[in-house]
C-alpha cells in the first residue's frame, strides 16, 4: 500500500511570512499533484509534477518533485490571508492515463495566514 | 460548461441503512472517481468508473458499490451503514486532459 505523509499538519503564520509543506513516501510515484481545498468545496488542482527533480512555479507557489520521485514540497513566498486553506498532496500509482483517478492523498496541511 | 455536481449536499442516516449518492460529471468527461474524506483527513480512493465499467478499486469493502450511466453520471451506494462511514464523499471527473480531474463539492454523510 502506498502512503503519503504530509508535514506539518497545521501551520499558522502571519501575512508576509514564507512557508514550506512537505510530502514524503517510501514508495515511488509516477507523478505528484498538489491540491487546495476550502471548507464546503472539493479539492482544486494546483499543479502536477511528473519528472524527478522537477520544479514548477505558480506565482508565489513553488513546487518540487524529489529526484527519486518519493517526495515533494510546496513553498509559498510572502503568504497572504487568501492562501488559507487545506493543502493536499496526491500521488498517481503508475503512468497509465486512468491512474490520475486513483490517487493516494496525504492527510493534508491546514494553513492559516493571519493578516 | 457546468462543473461536477453532487446530490444531496447533506444526508443523515441510521446505522444499518442504505444510501445512494449521485454525481453528474463535467460535460464531456467519461471517467468518474469516488473518494471518502473523513474529518481531518485526506480523501481516500474508493473506485473509478470509465465508460460504465469499474476501473480500479481502493481498500473498501463490497458494501460500497457504484454505477456509471451512459451519460457518464454516477452513483455511489453504501449498504449496511456503519458509524465510521460518516464522511464527506467526493466525486471527481476526468475527460481529455491527462492529468486534470475536477472535484465536486461533496456530499456530507452522517451516520447515527
Amino acid at each position: 500500500t502506498q502512503l503519503l505523509e504530509q508535514s506539518p499538519q497545521f501551520l499558522s503564520i502571519q501575512e508576509g511570512e514564507n512557508l514550506t509543506v512537505y510530502c514524503n513516501s517510501s514508495s515511488v510515484f509516477s507523478s505528484l499533484q498538489w491540491y487546495r481545498q476550502e471548507p464546503g468545496e472539493g479539492p482544486v488542482l494546483l499543479v502536477t509534477v511528473v519528472t524527478g527533480g522537477e520544479v514548477k512555479k505558480l506565482k508565489r507557489l513553488t513546487f518540487q518533485f524529489g529526484d527519486a520521485r518519493k517526495d515533494s514540497s510546496l513553498h509559498i513566498t510572502a503568504a497572504q490571508p487568501g492562501d488559507t486553506g487545506l493543502y493536499l498532496c496526491a500521488g498517481a500509482p503508475d503512468a497509465g492515463g486512468t491512474s490520475y483517478g486513483k490517487l493516494t492523498f496525504g492527510q493534508g496541511t491546514i494553513l492559516t495566514v493571519h493578516p | 460548461e457546468t462543473g461536477v455536481t453532487q446530490s444531496p449536499t447533506h444526508l443523515i442516516k441510521t446505522r444499518g441503512q442504505q444510501v445512494t449518492l449521485r454525481c453528474s460529471s463535467q460535460s464531456g468527461h467519461n471517467t468518474v472517481s469516488w473518494y471518502q474524506q473523513a474529518l481531518g483527513q485526506g480523501p481516500q480512493f474508493i473506485f473509478q468508473y470509465y465508460r460504465e465499467e469499474e476501473n480500479g478499486r481502493g481498500n473498501f469493502p463490497p458494501r460500497f458499490s457504484g454505477l456509471q450511466f451512459p451519460n457518464y453520471s454516477s452513483e455511489l451506494n453504501v449498504n449496511a451503514l456503519e458509524l465510521d462511514d460518516s464522511a464527506l464523499y467526493l466525486c471527481a471527473s476526468r475527460g481529455g486532459s491527462y492529468y486534470e480531474q475536477y472535484f465536486g463539492p461533496g456530499t456530507r454523510l452522517t451516520v447515527t
